[in-house]
């Protein structure tokens, strides 16, 4: 069956922490996103990615294809980064388009 | 370079009226996908659609649900017949042509409508 876990679902912080969000996946994928939703907010791809690591500013990605398992850090957390992270997966056996999603993790980074 | 745009935002209906939501893609892209949001959920999979052709419903329910991509306009998703239980977020994505099997395109999402049923 084809499932995305993540971890922590929730999680609060202190400014200017390190944070770090995990995403595992039970059977092959072919590519993975890292979504952000501010709450009543739309959905904002931060990132797409099918091996190694990408990085945007204060966010890193990191996927390891092998152990089935990605994550996403936020270096120097900022109370705006306060949002619902949210990974999602292209399983190799089924389509190239349909995403299976976790069911998110709650940051609250305070001032 | 406008984003994914649906209208309304924010909708409210009662039992048994019709809601009709949109979607209109990024420029070039000519693929679009529905998804729905229902309260403390994940996001699920609806329908996946191209212009004038239903590529996967399998993710809608089997009555009341039914969408459509036009050559000309959005993609209208269409709820008849409104329950409480449809009170959800929709959101709608859109891609390029699809990529191999091994190397999806990726998805841009719009701001989701929310619709409220009373």
């Amino acid at each position: 069956k084809n499932e995305v876990e993540q971890s922590p679902q929730n999680l609060t912080a202190q400014e200017g922490e390190f944070i770090t969000i995990n995403c595992s996946y039970s059977v092959g994928i072919s590519a993975l996103h890292w979504l952000q939703q501010h709450p009543g907010g739309g959905i904002v791809s931060l990132f797409m990615l099918s091996s190694g690591k990408k990085k945007h500013g204060r966010l890193i990605a990191t996927i390891n294809i092998q152990e089935k398992h990605s994550s996403l850090h936020i270096t120097a957390s900022h109370p705006r980064d306060s949002a619902v992270y949210i990974c999602a997966a292209y399983f190799s056996g089924g389509s190239n388009y349909k995403l299976t999603f976790g069911k998110g993790t709650l940051l609250t980074v305070n001032p | 370079n406008a984003g994914v745009m649906q209208n309304p935002r924010h909708l409210v209906r009662r039992r048994g009226q019709e809601a009709r939501l949109r979607c209109s893609p990024m420029k070039g892209h000519s693929h679009v996908y529905w998804y729905r949001q229902l309260p403390e959920e994940g996001l699920k999979f609806m329908v996946y659609l191209q212009k004038e052709n239903i590529i996967d419903e399998s993710g809608m329910p089997k009555e009341r649900f039914s969408a459509e991509f036009p050559k000309e306009g959005p993609s209208i998703l269409r709820i008849q017949q409104v329950v409480r239980g449809d009170s959800a977020a929709y959101f709608c994505a859109s891609s390029p042509p699809a990529g191999t099997r091994d190397t999806p395109n990726e998805q841009f999402f719009g701001p989701g409508t929310r619709l409220t049923v009373l």
